[in-house]
């Protein structure tokens, strides 16, 4: 089945406690993307990647890293997490390397992390 | 630049009523728009999505949005709601603007369903 997988699905951690959030997509798509998802705010980009080892910055990067490795993980790293990164986070893909205007972005289940 | 305006972030309607959950849309290239689905406790999935050709697009679960370019609008509706539609949904854009496009989203709709 095609799809894209986030692990773990639910995390409550503590300030400044490094984590990584898991995504994984079976599609061979160029392009992924993590998004964080806030009431009020819908979803907002925090980093894209057009091909292995090509990353770019999104609308909110701040306090965010990522990896490009393999084509088909794009994990979200959070070296000092704070709880203002508290939020619901969703990982995309799609077929296009520029992440194509026209093309379907397909999302994971998301993730919901809690910071303390 | 691009951005997404959705008006209304709760609407209620009755099973068996019209749904209309309204989109605005500003680009300054030409765009494609999409209608993305949220079921609780899921990620997005997509509803529907316009890109070139005809201009009343139809999406899966009886929805259908019209992109209409004077009024910069693409308004989702469907003739009668289900219980199964209450879901938060969410208008997005995109456009070609360099290397790399770029997915705008509205602030989304939580649509309500009463018996």
């Amino acid at each position: 089945e095609a799809q894209v997988t986030q692990n773990p699905r639910y995390l409550i951690t503590v300030t400044g406690k490094k984590l990584t959030v898991t995504c994984s997509q079976n599609m061979n798509h160029e392009y992924m993307s993590w998004y964080r998802q806030d009431p009020g705010l819908g979803l907002r980009q925090i980093y894209y990647s057009m091909n292995v080892e090509v990353t770019d910055k999104g609308d909110v990067p701040e306090g965010y890293k990522v990896s490009r490795k393999e084509k088909r993980n794009f994990p979200l790293i959070l070296e000092s997490p704070s709880p203002n990164q508290t939020s619901l986070y969703f990982c995309a893909s799609s077929l296009s390397r520029g992440g194509g205007a026209s093309d379907t972005q397909y999302f994971g289940p998301g993730t919901r992390l809690t910071v303390l | 630049a691009q951005s997404v305006t959705q008006l209304g972030s709760h609407v209620s309607v009755s099973e068996g009523a019209l749904v209309l959950l309204r989109c605005n849309y500003s680009s300054s290239v030409p765009p494609y728009l999409f209608w993305y689905v949220q079921y609780p406790n899921q990620g997005l999935q997509l509803l529907l999505k316009y890109t070139t050709g005809a201009t009343l697009v139809k999406g899966i679960n009886g929805f259908e949005a019209e992109f209409k370019k004077s009024e910069t609008s693409f308004h989702l509706t469907k003739p009668s709601a289900h219980m199964s539609d209450a879901a938060e949904y969410f208008c997005a854009v995109s456009a070609n603007t360099g290397t790399a496009s770029k997915l705008t989203f509205g602030t989304g709709t939580r649509l309500q369903v009463t018996l």
